[in-house]
């Protein structure tokens, strides 16, 4: 399968922005996706963007794509306590189908 | 919209014994639905791809006499764990795809909330 990379763990204090990093492997990929994973919970889909897209804003998110470099970032503006969790890349394959994931980034937000 | 709900929440049972898990897409119809297993602090991992009305497609590895999957309608996917053995215990999730919706959003997986499976 395709190689989908995250750094592990991430700490930043309350009101500050984090920056996530993710870089991945398949140049085929259509959309990317960021996903947030609070302790013992499923998946929740935070945004997308389309592969021909460099950026994406919403609300407090802001998703950029270097596509030449294969690297995706997410960030978080004002990050508050409640933005603790693990975040995943993931990309789909050219099918469209198989999503691959990323190994998850842990956010901690400290007070 | 595009909600994706799974049955039972958490589940605990004995060695040898078969478990069903249901997923569900709640207000859309999905003819395809995956299935994920993540261990503790892990990724998720593709087990199968679950077709409406046609045999699963199971991810190498995976054995598909132990992990049964029936898609038995356009908002039903179910995976049975049979004779489930402590190494079976994880967090299954499923996923579902939302055709229906424009905008590139059709791509996207919804995910169930988990179920998580504790052998004993």
């Amino acid at each position: 399968g395709e190689d989908v990379e995250q750094s592990l763990f991430l700490s930043v204090r309350e009101g500050d922005s984090s920056v996530i990093n993710c870089t991945y492997t398949d140049s085929s990929s259509t959309y990317l996706y960021w996903y947030k994973q609070e302790p013992g919970a499923g998946l929740q889909l935070l945004t997308y963007i389309f592969s021909n897209m460099d950026m994406k804003q919403d609300q407090r998110l802001t998703v950029l794509l270097n596509k030449k470099d294969k690297h995706l970032s997410l960030r978080i503006a004002d990050t508050q306590t409640g933005d603790s969790a693990i975040y995943f890349c993931a990309e789909t394959s050219n099918t469209g189908n198989q999503f691959y994931f990323g190994t998850g980034t842990s956010l901690t937000v400290i007070p | 919209g595009a909600v994706v709900s799974q049955h039972p929440s958490r589940v605990i049972c004995k060695s040898g014994t078969s478990v069903k898990i249901e997923c569900r897409s709640l207000d859309f119809q999905a003819t395809t639905m995956f299935w994920y297993r993540q261990f503790p602090k892990q990724s998720l991992m593709l087990m199968a791809t679950s077709n409406e009305g046609s045999k699963a497609t199971y991810e190498q590895g995976v054995e598909k006499d132990k992990f049964l999957i029936n898609h038995a309608s356009l908002t039903l996917s179910t995976l049975t764990v049979t004779s489930a053995h402590p190494e079976d215990s994880s967090f299954y999730i499923c996923s579902a795809r939302d055709l229906g919706l424009a905008g590139g959003r059709g791509e996207t997986q919804y995910f169930g909330p988990g179920t998580r499976l504790l052998v004993l």
